[in-house]
Parts: structure tokens; sequence; C-alpha cells
């Protein structure tokens, strides 16, 4: 079955704790992408990848971190979270640019 | 980056009924897409209209583009209490960068 699996589904963490949230989909999409949705805001694109090793800033990178070594993963990290990353965290695959067709289950963050 | 921008916010009808959502952008397109989101959970592409299109159908959904007005337009019929949910329109500006509104929040009464 074609998906884009999310880990975990939800973080409690504390300020300043480094951590991962995890993206793997198993479509061989070329194109990764990473959203924050909070109320009232909508989804806001955090980074973008275009390929393996091939990465780049969507809206609201600061304090965020990815990695493409591998097509299937695009992992988001957070060096020194902060209360203001709280949020539920998205992550998309497609086949092409602009198509976002396939997202993940979310990952609720919460940092105290 | 391009901000769409949904409207209403929040639209609450009875079974049976049409709903229709509208959606308005700030800049050029290449496409715009439409989305649902069942409460906060994963969000399901519904419909991609090219900037080219005037009119797409799928199944009850119907999407108009009007790129003079930058504005879109989804309607769903004969709506169902499963179509209860949020809906995103979303703008593709011949790139990566794409950027989704806050939302309509439907909710389709039985």
């Amino acid at each position: 079955e074609a998906q884009v699996t999310q880990n975990p589904r939800y973080l409690i963490t504390v300020t300043g704790k480094k951590l991962t949230v995890t993206c793997s989909q198993n479509m061989n999409h070329e194109y990764m992408s990473w959203y924050r949705q909070d109320p009232g805001l909508g989804l806001r694109q955090i980074y973008y990848s275009m390929n393996v090793e091939v990465t780049d800033k969507g809206d609201v990178p600061e304090g965020y971190k990815v990695s493409r070594k591998e097509k299937r993963n695009f992992p988001l990290i957070l060096e020194s979270p902060s209360p203001n990353q709280t949020s539920l965290y998205f992550c998309a695959s497609s086949l092409s640019p602009g198509v976002w067709a396939f997202f993940g289950q979310g990952t609720r963050l919460t940092v105290v | 980056s391009q901000q769409g921008e949904e409207d209403p916010q929040a639209l609450s009808i009875q079974e049976g009924e049409n709903a229709t959502m509208n959606c308005s952008y700030k800049t050029s397109i290449n496409n715009l897409q439409w989305y649902r989101q069942n409460s906060g959970r994963g969000l399901v592409h519904l419909i991609l209209i090219r900037s080219n299109e005037r009119e797409k159908h799928s199944g009850r959904l119907r999407v108009t583009l009007d790129t003079s007005k930058k504005s879109s337009s989804l309607l769903i019929t004969a709506s169902r209490a499963a179509d209860t949910a949020s809906y995103f329109c979303a703008g593709d500006n011949y790139g990566q960068n794409f950027v989704f509104g806050p939302g309509t929040r439907l909710s389709v009464l039985p």
C-alpha cells in the first residue's frame, strides 16, 4: 500500500532537548516536504526536498533541519526545540513538484 | 510564497444539501489543489485544476478556477455526514513553494 509514514505520532518533550521526527515513503517519490499546521494559520511549509541530497527552505525553516540521504526517508530535526514549535507536523511526498498527493498521518509535538 | 485563503471559515449544512467553499490567492499559480482533512489527521488530495482549466469534476466534486480573479470554488453536491471535515486549497507557483490557507470547516448534519 502506497503510504507516507511518520513517527512518532505524539511527542511531548522539554525545551532544548534535540529530537527527530522520521518520515518514510514507499512510492519512490523524488519530492518530499515537511509542513506544520497551527490553528488559524493553515499549513506552512518548513523544508522540502527535490531529490537525495537536495533540500531547500520553505516558509518557516527557522529552528528546523532536514536531511535526505536516501530517497525514501526525510527526517525533520529540531536541534533545540522551543515551546513555539509546539504544533502538528505533516510530511508529504510527491511524484512531481507542486502536487503533494500523499501525506503522513501527522505528528503532534508539544514542547514544554 | 503565496497565501491561499478559504471562505467561509466554517459551514454547516444538512445532509443532501450542496456545500460551496471558496478560495482566493495572491499571485500567479501553475495549478491549484483542494484537500480534505478529517479532525487533525493527514490531508487527502481531492482534485487538481491547472491554470489553463476553468472547471473540473470528480464524482460529487466540482471545482472552478478563475485566474483573472485569483479565486477557486469547490462544490460538494448531495453532501453526506462523511463529508464533515476541513477543506483546504493550496497553490503551486511553478515550483515547490506550496501554501495552504487556514481551511473551511464543513459540518454536515444528519
